[in-house]
């Protein structure tokens, strides 16, 4: 089962944006909303940042918010803080009732 | 709050099954419209879904594992399970498990459980 395609890694300085792309299939990604995003620390759970494309969980911050056009979703973190340096995960719903994980991405804040 | 607790060994042959549970608490196992998954993560690597067990008792699982893979609900003891047989080496990884809702995501997650497959 092939994987969703994310960069490997992103940076940004702190305040500023960085966007985080996971490109999928018209199987997967291009035909459900059922998009989410995680945050992993290391030796940490992931936990849910973004859930049906677009919405946020209750607390977590405004600052991260989700978008999808065609087969590639895409997570933006705005205001970079130190804290937000992690890996983060999306994931989608797959044809034949299957989910499937992206690659991951290493965000660095500089 | 629900709170998700993996349990098992950590430490399983080549060739022989990996067996895990994952103890629910804080709520029950059977409300609302869930899905109770496994996921798992080798060591310095990316998040790979196992399978899951909806709410309706059907179950549906990675492709690259499904021949190996068995996920049951107890809901008597809220809780559910994985068992992966045939292990190798590739099997090590942390298991985590999670609660899964098509529109929720995988909203809660276990701490983890280290498994590893070694003689």
């Amino acid at each position: 089962q092939s994987a969703l395609t994310q960069p490997a890694s992103v940076s940004g300085s702190p305040g500023k944006s960085i966007t985080i792309s996971c490109t999928g299939s018209s199987s997967d990604v291009g035909s459900y909303n059922y998009v989410s995003w995680y945050q992993q620390h290391p030796g940490k759970a992931p936990k849910l940042m973004i859930f049906d494309v677009s919405h946020r969980p209750s607390g977590v911050s405004y600052r991260f918010s989700g978008s999808k056009s065609g087969n590639t979703a895409s997570l933006t973190i705005s205001g970079l803080q130190a804290d937000d340096e992690a890996d983060y995960y999306c994931s989608s719903y797959r044809s034949s009732s299957t989910l499937v994980f992206g690659g991951g991405t290493s965000l660095t804040v500089l | 709050q629900l709170q998700l607790q993996e349990s098992g060994s950590g430490l399983v042959k080549p060739s022989q099954t990996l067996s895990l549970t994952c103890a629910v608490s804080g709520g029950s196992i059977s409300s609302g419209a869930y899905s109770w998954s496994w996921i798992r993560q080798p060591p310095g690597k990316g998040l790979e879904w196992i399978g899951y067990m909806s709410h309706s008792g059907t179950t549906s699982f990675n492709p690259s594992l499904k021949s190996r893979v068995t996920i049951s609900v107890d809901r008597s003891k809220n809780q559910f399970s994985l068992k992966l047989n045939s292990v190798t080496a590739a099997d090590s990884a942390v298991y985590y498990c999670a609660r899964f809702g098509p529109r929720d995501g995988f909203d809660v997650w276990g701490q983890g459980k280290m498994v590893t497959v070694s003689s």
